[in-house]
Protein backbone atom coordinates (compact mmCIF):
# COMPACT_ATOMS: atom_id res chain seq x y z
CA UNK A 1 0.00 0.00 0.00
CA UNK A 2 1.38 3.42 -1.13
CA UNK A 3 2.36 5.74 1.61
CA UNK A 4 1.36 9.17 2.29
CA UNK A 5 2.64 11.81 -0.42
CA UNK A 6 3.56 15.17 -0.44
CA UNK A 7 4.72 17.52 -3.57
CA UNK A 8 6.60 19.45 -4.29
CA UNK A 9 8.88 18.14 -1.39
CA UNK A 10 10.98 21.54 -1.30
CA UNK A 11 9.83 24.97 -2.78
CA UNK A 12 11.28 28.21 -2.52
CA UNK A 13 8.97 31.52 -2.85
CA UNK A 14 9.22 35.13 -2.88
CA UNK A 15 7.16 37.12 -0.20
CA UNK A 16 4.04 37.92 -1.91
CA UNK A 17 3.44 35.02 -3.66
CA UNK A 18 1.11 32.15 -3.41
CA UNK A 19 1.66 28.53 -3.40
CA UNK A 20 -0.15 25.41 -3.33
CA UNK A 21 0.53 22.14 -1.46
CA UNK A 22 -0.78 18.58 -2.54
CA UNK A 23 -0.87 16.06 -0.04
CA UNK A 24 -2.52 12.30 -1.61
CA UNK A 25 -3.40 10.25 1.71
CA UNK A 26 -3.21 6.12 1.77
CA UNK A 27 -5.73 4.76 -0.73
CA UNK A 28 -9.30 4.23 1.17
CA UNK A 29 -8.25 7.24 3.72
CA UNK A 30 -11.17 9.70 4.18
CA UNK A 31 -9.38 12.41 6.54
CA UNK A 32 -6.72 14.62 6.06
CA UNK A 33 -4.65 16.81 8.42
CA UNK A 34 -2.45 19.41 7.85
CA UNK A 35 0.44 21.17 10.40
CA UNK A 36 3.10 23.42 10.24
CA UNK A 37 6.26 23.32 11.50
CA UNK A 38 8.95 25.62 12.33
CA UNK A 39 11.64 25.94 15.11
CA UNK A 40 10.11 28.07 17.00
CA UNK A 41 6.45 27.12 17.27
CA UNK A 42 6.90 23.18 17.03
CA UNK A 43 4.01 21.34 15.65
CA UNK A 44 0.80 23.13 15.15
CA UNK A 45 -2.11 22.10 13.25
CA UNK A 46 -3.81 23.67 10.53
CA UNK A 47 -6.89 22.03 9.75
CA UNK A 48 -8.76 18.82 8.74
CA UNK A 49 -10.42 17.70 5.64
CA UNK A 50 -12.74 14.62 6.06
CA UNK A 51 -15.17 13.69 2.63
CA UNK A 52 -14.49 17.03 0.66
CA UNK A 53 -15.78 19.00 4.06
CA UNK A 54 -13.14 21.02 6.45
CA UNK A 55 -14.30 19.76 9.90
CA UNK A 56 -11.81 21.34 12.19
CA UNK A 57 -9.26 24.57 11.63
CA UNK A 58 -6.53 25.58 13.51
CA UNK A 59 -5.07 29.30 15.02
CA UNK A 60 -4.23 30.24 11.77
CA UNK A 61 -5.17 33.51 9.57
CA UNK A 62 -7.18 33.43 6.47
CA UNK A 63 -4.20 33.73 4.39
CA UNK A 64 -4.58 29.76 5.18
CA UNK A 65 -6.68 27.57 3.30
CA UNK A 66 -6.79 24.72 2.07
CA UNK A 67 -9.60 21.90 0.22
CA UNK A 68 -10.27 18.39 -0.83
CA UNK A 69 -11.40 16.57 -3.35
CA UNK A 70 -13.67 13.63 -4.14
CA UNK A 71 -10.61 10.88 -4.56
CA UNK A 72 -9.73 12.42 -0.37
CA UNK A 73 -6.39 14.00 -2.03
CA UNK A 74 -6.10 17.71 -0.45
CA UNK A 75 -4.42 20.76 -1.30
CA UNK A 76 -3.38 23.75 0.78
CA UNK A 77 -2.72 27.27 -0.38
CA UNK A 78 -1.10 30.35 1.75
CA UNK A 79 -1.65 32.92 0.21
CA UNK A 80 0.63 36.69 0.28
CA UNK A 81 3.07 34.98 1.68
CA UNK A 82 5.53 36.05 4.37
CA UNK A 83 8.53 35.25 5.46
CA UNK A 84 7.43 34.20 8.91
CA UNK A 85 5.38 31.25 7.08
CA UNK A 86 8.92 29.29 5.68
CA UNK A 87 8.33 25.70 7.49
CA UNK A 88 7.35 22.66 6.88
CA UNK A 89 4.36 21.40 5.84
CA UNK A 90 2.80 18.23 7.24
CA UNK A 91 -0.09 16.13 6.22
CA UNK A 92 -1.36 12.96 7.79
CA UNK A 93 -4.09 10.90 6.69
CA UNK A 94 -6.75 8.29 8.33
CA UNK A 95 -9.60 6.52 7.69
CA UNK A 96 -11.81 8.31 9.63
CA UNK A 97 -11.34 10.52 12.48
CA UNK A 98 -7.79 11.13 13.92
CA UNK A 99 -8.99 10.79 17.47
CA UNK A 100 -9.77 7.11 16.38
CA UNK A 101 -6.90 5.73 14.67
CA UNK A 102 -2.92 6.30 13.74
CA UNK A 103 -1.98 8.46 11.78
CA UNK A 104 -0.28 8.53 8.72
CA UNK A 105 2.67 10.92 7.93
CA UNK A 106 3.77 12.15 4.23
CA UNK A 107 7.56 13.46 4.29
CA UNK A 108 6.65 16.79 4.18
CA UNK A 109 6.91 20.05 2.02
CA UNK A 110 9.71 22.39 3.03
CA UNK A 111 8.66 25.97 1.96
CA UNK A 112 11.07 28.95 2.23
CA UNK A 113 10.06 32.47 1.30
CA UNK A 114 12.85 34.70 0.66
CA UNK B 1 0.62 27.54 28.55
CA UNK B 2 1.12 25.15 26.72
CA UNK B 3 -1.57 22.80 26.60
CA UNK B 4 0.58 19.78 26.02
CA UNK B 5 3.69 19.75 28.28
CA UNK B 6 6.47 16.94 27.80
CA UNK B 7 10.06 16.54 29.53
CA UNK B 8 12.60 16.16 29.33
CA UNK B 9 12.94 18.55 26.45
CA UNK B 10 16.75 16.67 25.64
CA UNK B 11 17.48 13.64 26.40
CA UNK B 12 21.25 11.54 26.38
CA UNK B 13 21.09 7.82 27.27
CA UNK B 14 23.60 5.07 26.94
CA UNK B 15 22.98 2.02 24.45
CA UNK B 16 20.99 0.03 26.39
CA UNK B 17 19.54 2.29 29.16
CA UNK B 18 15.79 2.17 30.08
CA UNK B 19 14.40 5.80 29.32
CA UNK B 20 11.04 7.17 29.87
CA UNK B 21 9.66 10.73 28.18
CA UNK B 22 6.50 12.23 30.19
CA UNK B 23 3.68 14.32 28.62
CA UNK B 24 1.08 15.53 30.51
CA UNK B 25 -2.14 18.08 29.12
CA UNK B 26 -4.37 20.33 30.14
CA UNK B 27 -7.29 19.45 27.55
CA UNK B 28 -10.22 16.97 27.60
CA UNK B 29 -9.04 14.70 24.92
CA UNK B 30 -10.23 11.64 23.10
CA UNK B 31 -6.69 10.25 22.45
CA UNK B 32 -3.01 10.75 22.83
CA UNK B 33 -0.82 9.98 20.16
CA UNK B 34 2.91 9.44 20.34
CA UNK B 35 4.72 10.28 17.06
CA UNK B 36 8.77 10.01 16.29
CA UNK B 37 10.06 12.10 14.14
CA UNK B 38 13.81 11.84 12.46
CA UNK B 39 16.19 14.45 11.56
CA UNK B 40 14.84 15.16 7.51
CA UNK B 41 11.52 15.67 8.94
CA UNK B 42 9.61 12.16 8.48
CA UNK B 43 7.05 11.24 11.63
CA UNK B 44 6.18 8.09 12.00
CA UNK B 45 3.08 7.50 13.96
CA UNK B 46 4.40 5.05 16.98
CA UNK B 47 0.85 4.72 19.42
CA UNK B 48 -1.87 6.00 19.27
CA UNK B 49 -3.82 5.53 23.21
CA UNK B 50 -7.39 6.45 24.80
CA UNK B 51 -6.42 4.43 28.11
CA UNK B 52 -4.01 2.05 29.35
CA UNK B 53 -1.24 0.28 28.05
CA UNK B 54 0.34 -0.44 24.29
CA UNK B 55 3.48 -2.41 23.96
CA UNK B 56 5.58 -2.48 20.29
CA UNK B 57 9.05 -4.25 20.76
CA UNK B 58 10.56 -2.14 23.11
CA UNK B 59 8.44 0.72 23.13
CA UNK B 60 5.50 1.11 25.26
CA UNK B 61 2.96 3.64 25.99
CA UNK B 62 0.88 4.76 28.84
CA UNK B 63 -1.54 6.84 29.36
CA UNK B 64 -3.46 7.74 32.66
CA UNK B 65 -7.11 9.31 31.57
CA UNK B 66 -7.96 10.76 35.40
CA UNK B 67 -4.39 12.09 36.06
CA UNK B 68 -3.67 13.71 32.52
CA UNK B 69 -0.65 12.29 32.09
CA UNK B 70 0.95 9.88 29.28
CA UNK B 71 4.46 7.99 29.17
CA UNK B 72 6.76 6.40 26.63
CA UNK B 73 9.33 4.07 27.23
CA UNK B 74 11.94 2.29 25.29
CA UNK B 75 13.75 -0.37 26.96
CA UNK B 76 17.41 -1.62 25.88
CA UNK B 77 17.80 1.76 24.02
CA UNK B 78 19.69 1.90 20.86
CA UNK B 79 21.37 4.00 19.10
CA UNK B 80 18.85 3.99 16.24
CA UNK B 81 16.11 5.22 18.35
CA UNK B 82 17.71 8.35 18.47
CA UNK B 83 14.92 11.05 17.24
CA UNK B 84 12.58 13.33 18.12
CA UNK B 85 9.31 12.27 20.27
CA UNK B 86 6.60 14.15 20.13
CA UNK B 87 3.21 13.58 22.32
CA UNK B 88 -0.25 14.97 20.37
CA UNK B 89 -3.14 15.19 22.70
CA UNK B 90 -6.39 15.13 20.48
CA UNK B 91 -9.98 16.21 21.50
CA UNK B 92 -13.43 15.22 20.51
CA UNK B 93 -13.36 17.70 17.76
CA UNK B 94 -10.31 16.25 15.90
CA UNK B 95 -8.41 19.22 17.27
CA UNK B 96 -4.65 18.44 17.62
CA UNK B 97 -2.61 19.85 20.62
CA UNK B 98 0.93 19.07 20.49
CA UNK B 99 4.06 18.84 22.86
CA UNK B 100 7.64 20.40 22.13
CA UNK B 101 9.06 17.43 21.58
CA UNK B 102 11.93 15.32 23.33
CA UNK B 103 15.25 14.90 21.60
CA UNK B 104 16.51 11.58 22.17
CA UNK B 105 19.99 11.05 21.67
CA UNK B 106 21.56 7.28 22.32
CA UNK B 107 25.28 6.68 22.44
CA UNK B 108 26.58 3.85 21.65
Amino acid sequence: KAGVTQTPRYLIKTRGQQVTLSCSPISGHRSVSWYQQTPGQGLQFLFEYFSETQRNKGNFPGRFSGRQFSNSRSEMNVSTLELGDSALYLCASTPDAPRNTEAFFGQGTRLTVV
Amino acid sequence: KNEVEQSPQNLTAQEGEFITINCSYSVGISALHWLQQHPGGGIVSLFMLSSGKKKHGRLIATINIQEKHSSLHITASHPRDSAVYICAAVNTGNQFYFGTGTSLTVIP
